[in-house]
């Protein structure tokens, strides 16, 4: 079965830029989280889709949005690069229909903003 | 605001000398309590998921427990493949999402 997919594995941005992260989540699962991870802040959460709805999101920027299509693959797109949005963005899935089990994380995109 | 904090933040080891991280949490009723394992330059590895007070699982070396504050990662007779960071994460009762809040993590170095 394979697993969680996250393209492209490495990004370098200009500041300004913005940016779309893909994500295709584990067969059969419905639910899609996105989370950016940084030495200093460690995993935040940015948001989670469902069933193609925005079903929770954290605490960022509106300049970070997303989506989800009906087959659950699952983008992310960051608008006006800014040099502190360089990150590791990591995707990940469940079939939780209503939370309570364990999230599959993929191996991430490493995004730099020069 | 639900809140993990983990310690120590890093731990080096002898292989063979076994030890355990801690990760203190507050949440607004629990729903679960995961690990995960993280190699560098990698995502996340799932590990365990915890739901009560007094549970426990374990994985080879590695042994998790669960109680109201806390949650313990024992690993016995560590071997330098254990090396990693150890994530934990929350996730609250509330609502009907996936939500994970997760501790800053523990770095563990495991010398031969």
């Amino acid at each position: 079965k394979a697993g969680v997919t996250q393209t492209p594995r490495y990004l370098i941005k200009t500041r300004g830029q913005q940016v779309t992260l893909s994500c295709s989540p584990i067969s059969g699962h419905r639910s899609v989280s996105w989370y950016q991870q940084t030495p200093g802040q460690g995993l935040q959460f940015l948001f989670e889709y469902f069933s193609e709805t925005q079903r929770n999101k954290g605490n960022f920027p509106g300049r970070f949005s997303g989506r989800q299509f009906s087959n659950s693959r699952s983008e992310m797109n960051v608008s006006t690069l800014e040099l502190g949005d360089s990150a590791l963005y990591l995707c990940a899935s469940s079939n939780a229909d209503r939370g309570g089990t364990e999230a599959f994380f993929g191996q991430g995109t490493r995004l730099t903003v020069v | 605001e639900d809140q993990v904090t983990q310690s120590p933040e890093a731990l080096r080891l002898q292989e063979g000398e076994s030890s355990s991280l801690n990760c203190s949490y507050t949440v607004s009723g629990l729903r679960g309590l995961f690990w995960y394992r993280q190699d560098p330059g990698k995502g996340p590895e799932f590990l365990f998921t915890l739901y009560s007070a007094g549970e426990e699982k374990e994985k080879e070396r590695l042994k998790a427990t669960l109680t109201k504050k806390e949650s313990f990662l024992h690993i016995t007779a560590p071997k330098p493949e254990d090396s990693a960071t150890y994530l934990c994460a929350v996730q609250p009762r509330t609502g009907a999402n996936s939500k994970l809040t997760f501790g800053k993590g523990i770095t563990l170095s495991v010398r031969p």
